[in-house]
């Protein structure tokens, strides 16, 4: 069946970095727009950033943009999040999601937590 | 803060009908998706496009726009139907998505 997997999440200092990673099966990753998306603790969703199926094309929400990397590795059916000098306001969990066409989120991983405290 | 708004709260009788809006200037260019998110899990897709509906996804469930509002609407509310609801489109931009607050349906 389709299934993404999140995994990498975790505690980190203010300052850190943690790189998330998201496992694809059930579909043909390499012909789909992928998408990182967070929800703080209690609070709502927030798009982070996409990559297009081939990794040419990327965008970053402006809270992430110059901290986060999104990359993607279609022979091994995965999605990263390199997330470098974290802040305190980053801590959400992290789901990825396969995009259709319109920024349209079909399926869900079932997210993996990052705290970002001292 | 949020591109799309939609109101923090909605209650429904069981059975009846409810609809859940959500505005923003980029609704009026671009149609919006809604997703259902239970407590504890990740957010399921209900209603994408003009009025469209994924596999699993009951027919009570539907959509529509109007100018800057998009609308979900619930016909014949079911107890399994309270859940938090996010609208989501594209920025002004067209690059980025945006999601609304979210609304918290409660069924009574």
């Amino acid at each position: 069946q389709v299934q993404l997997v999140e995994s990498g999440g975790g505690l980190v200092k203010p300052g850190g970095s943690l790189r998330l990673s998201c496992a694809a099966s059930g579909f043909t990753f390499s012909d789909y727009y992928m998408s990182w998306i967070r929800q703080a603790p209690g609070k709502g969703l927030e798009w982070v950033s996409y990559i297009s199926s081939s990794g040419s094309t990327i965008y970053y929400a402006d809270s992430v943009k110059g901290r986060f990397t999104i990359s993607r590795d279609n022979a091994k059916n995965s999605l990263y999040l390199q997330m470098n000098s974290l802040r305190a306001e980053d801590t959400a969990v992290y789901y990825c999601a396969r995009q259709e066409v319109g920024l349209v989120f079909d399926i869900w991983g079932q997210g993996t937590m990052v705290t970002v405290s001292s | 803060s949020s591109e799309l708004t939609q109101d923090p709260a909605v209650s429904v009788a069981l059975g009846q009908t409810v609809r859940i809006t959500c505005q923003g200037d980029s609704l009026r260019s671009y149609y919006a998706s809604w997703y259902q998110q239970k407590p504890g899990q990740a957010p399921v897709l209900v209603i994408y496009g003009k009025n469209n509906r994924p596999s699993g996804i009951p027919d009570r469930f539907s959509g529509s726009s109007s100018g800057n509002t998009a609308s979900l609407t619930i016909t014949g509310a079911q107890a399994e139907d309270e859940a938090d609801y996010y609208c989501n489109s594209r920025d002004s931009s067209g690059n980025h998505a945006v999601f609304g607050g979210g609304t918290q349906l409660t069924v009574l």
